[in-house]
């Protein structure tokens, strides 16, 4: 199975500061089959970023996602107040998909 | 819009199955994956398995032997079952359309595992 592990556990920024989160597999993802979700409290986790850099729809621009392989990026460009949330990596390449542990963006 | 609603009962005991019933609203159940996922409370997201339309599944090893999911396309829904579960498996249980890129999900449903 592969293992998702994001860095760092928690990201403590102000608005308008740029985010840089990490998601590390433990093993090569084939086609960048790598997804990004964010997830408020209560709410229903948001499909931000799939296919690795493919925005989904909606998705404000400042949200981009980069990486190949084993290494994977998500950048939000400026943080709005709305951008504070816990932000998942989650492959599906093949089965057993897996969720990294998640990043907590927290202000600051 | 496509709309996904988790139903079932929020208290099971232990050792007991869990069931819970996706119904799906605004589109066609047909030619799509549908997975279920869950969260135990303070907790990460954790995927349990999908199912296709047809009826394949890919599950998780470490609760392949519990789960069992299946769909009805007459009625547009999913199951998924559980069995024999524990204190650890009390979670928020999400359905959402789609095998791996979820853009539509349910709202979540709280199921406690107590005596």
């Amino acid at each position: 199975d592969i293992v998702l592990t994001q860095s760092p556990d928690t990201l403590s920024l102000s608005p308008g500061e740029r985010a840089t989160l990490s998601c590390r597999a433990s093993q090569s993802i084939s086609g960048s089959f790598l997804a990004w979700y964010q997830h408020k409290p209560g709410q229903t986790p948001r499909l931000l970023i799939y296919g690795a850099s493919n925005r989904a729809t909606g998705i404000p621009d400042r949200f981009s996602g980069s990486g190949s392989g084993t290494d994977f990026t998500l950048t939000i460009g400026r943080l709005e107040p709305e951008d504070f949330a816990v932000y998942y990596c989650h492959h599906y390449g093949s089965p057993p998909f897996t969720f990294g542990q998640g990043t907590r963006l927290a202000i600051k | 819009q496509v709309s996904l609603q988790e139903s079932g009962p929020r208290l099971v005991k232990p050792s007991e199955t869990l069931s819970l019933t996706c119904i799906v609203s605004g589109g066609s159940i047909t030619s799509y994956w549908w997975s279920w996922i869950r969260q135990p409370a303070g907790q990460g997201l954790e995927w349990i398995g999908r199912i296709y339309s047809t009826g394949n599944t890919n599950y998780n090893p470490s609760l392949k032997s519990r789960v069992t999911m299946s769909v009805d396309t007459s009625k547009d829904q999913i199951s998924l079952k559980l069995s024999a579960v524990t204190a650890a498996d009390t979670a928020v249980y999400y359905c959402a359309r789609g095998g791996g890129v979820h853009h539509y999900w349910g709202q979540g449903t709280l199921v406690t595992v107590s005596s």
